[in-house]
């Protein structure tokens, strides 16, 4: 099994700054990880895939990179309706994964 | 605009087996790879299996023993069992469509979930 780590657990920002939010892998997980936001009460939706690929109708300010085992998504301005929990996956062998980055509003 | 939607029960009893339906409107359920994930309450998200093409599945190998995964074509629907469940199968169930047709894909269409609980 492929173990994800994201850090921070947690992320205090104010809207209008810089999130950065990372993804460590156990092992390299090539190019097939992906992130999701999800909010309270709905399913989780794919913001990025392949590493760098941003979804249908996915803002130009969610951005992924990284490679290997170290993988980053970066929103570059936050907007209110950003504050929510963002994972990592993986589908390198079998699909992981991580434990999630809760966004919050500082 | 591609819809799935989750049914089955929302309560079964410790060891008995868990069944829901999936079903899917705006596309083939021949076309793609077709997915179970999980979410415990407040916790985070498990892939449980897929399921594509003719019935091939892929299975969470901590569930296999307990699970089936299974494609009705005619009703563009799939299925999933999980036998002897207990207090640690209660979550979110989701189903989800791969977003290309390959075992690495992610997921771009998601369920809006079903809780199940399991408690006597």
């Amino acid at each position: 099994e492929i173990v994800l780590t994201q850090s921070p657990a947690t992320l205090s920002l104010s809207p209008g700054e810089r999130a950065t939010l990372s993804c460590r892998a156990s092992q390299s997980v090539s190019t097939y990880l992906a992130w999701y936001q999800q909010k309270p009460g709905q399913a989780p939706r794919l913001l990025i895939y392949d590493d760098t690929n941003r979804a249908t109708g996915i803002p130009a300010r969610f951005s992924g990179s990284g490679s290997g085992t170290d993988f980053t998504l970066t929103i570059s301005s936050l907007e209110a309706e950003d504050f929510a929990v963002y994972y990592c996956q993986q589908r390198s062998n079998w699909p992981t994964f991580g434990q999630g980055t809760k966004l919050e509003i500082k | 605009q591609v819809q799935l939607q989750e049914s089955g029960p929302g309560l079964v009893k410790p060891s008995e087996t868990l069944s829901l339906t999936c079903t899917v409107s705006g596309a083939s359920i021949i076309s793609n790879y077709w997915s179970w994930i999980r979410q415990p309450p407040g916790k985070g998200l498990e892939w449980i299996g897929d399921i594509y093409f003719r019935g091939t599945t892929d299975y969470n190998p901590s569930l296999k023993s307990r699970l089936t995964i299974s494609l009705d074509t005619p009703k563009n629907q799939f299925s999933l069992k999980l036998s002897s469940v207990s207090a640690a199968d209660t979550a979110v169930y989701y189903c989800a469509r791969s977003l290309y047709y390959s075992v690495a894909s992610p997921w771009d269409n998601w369920g809006q979930g079903t809780l199940v609980t399991v408690s006597s």
